[in-house]
């Protein structure tokens, strides 16, 4: 399958932790890949691999994987990190293809 | 640090080609071992990744786009682009190219993921 599938709303009072998740059976085979995207502005990757940050991401991000299901977590969120979380990865069909999950639009309360 | 910008025309007709560039700027195109990426976002709605070109010249694109899609770098200008062919409202959205690395491991899973973004820029398809 080539479909990455996201929960399109997650909440998480201000300072607590949240973990979003990431499903699809190219995630048996690959890592995925993270990325945060705040109204007007293009995305930014904030994880990558089996739980890489790029440099300027905070520690509080992380992500890890299981089975099919990957999840970035949050712990200790901030009200800057309200936003669109979008998952990627490769397709596992051996395609060279590209997907991306439908996106969670994170609220901090 | 490397630096994408998209350009291209903000409206395009119906029927007519999407052809959209993207320039690196703050390093060689054809350094490293990289894909060259075009995405797309139709407001308020998710990301779409449209195909990527790799340092070689060899590019793969969404079987859902492919038939309208050609993706071509151009080394001389340190530049990638996007033509998309027969385009309808459903085309209009926010573009953006991207750098991807796709890192085969030994061991644990492989990834992909794309660490530089352009800004995007908005097309428009209408008459």
């Amino acid at each position: 399958s080539s479909e990455l599938t996201q929960d399109p709303a997650v909440s998480v009072a201000l300072g607590q932790t949240v973990r979003i998740t990431c499903q699809g059976d190219s995630l048996r085979s690959y890592y995925a890949s993270w990325y945060q995207q705040k109204p007007g502005q293009a995305p930014v990757l904030v994880i990558y691999g089996k739980n890489n940050r790029p440099s300027g991401i905070p520690d509080r991000f992380s992500g890890s994987s299981s089975g099919n299901t990957a999840s970035l977590t949050i712990t200790g969120a901030q009200a800057e990190d309200e936003a669109d979380y979008y998952c990627n990865s490769r397709d596992s069909s051996g395609n060279q293809h590209v997907v991306f999950g439908g996106g969670t639009k994170l609220t901090v309360l | 640090q490397v630096q994408l910008q998209e350009s291209g025309p903000g409206l395009v007709k119906p029927s007519q080609t999407l052809s959209l560039t993207c320039t690196v700027s703050g390093g060689s195109i054809s350094s490293g071992s990289y894909y060259w990426s075009w995405i797309r976002q139709p407001a308020g709605k998710g990301l779409e990744w449209i195909g990527r070109i790799y340092t070689s010249g060899s590019t793969n694109y969404n079987p859902s786009l492919k038939s309208r899609v050609t993706i071509s770098v151009d080394t001389s200008k340190n530049q990638f682009s996007l033509k998309l062919s027969s385009v309808t409202a459903a085309d209009t959205a926010v573009y953006y190219c991207a750098r991807g690395v796709d890192i085969v491991a030994t061991i644990t899973p492989d990834y992909y993921y794309m660490d530089v973004w352009g800004k995007g820029t908005t097309v428009t398809v209408s008459s």
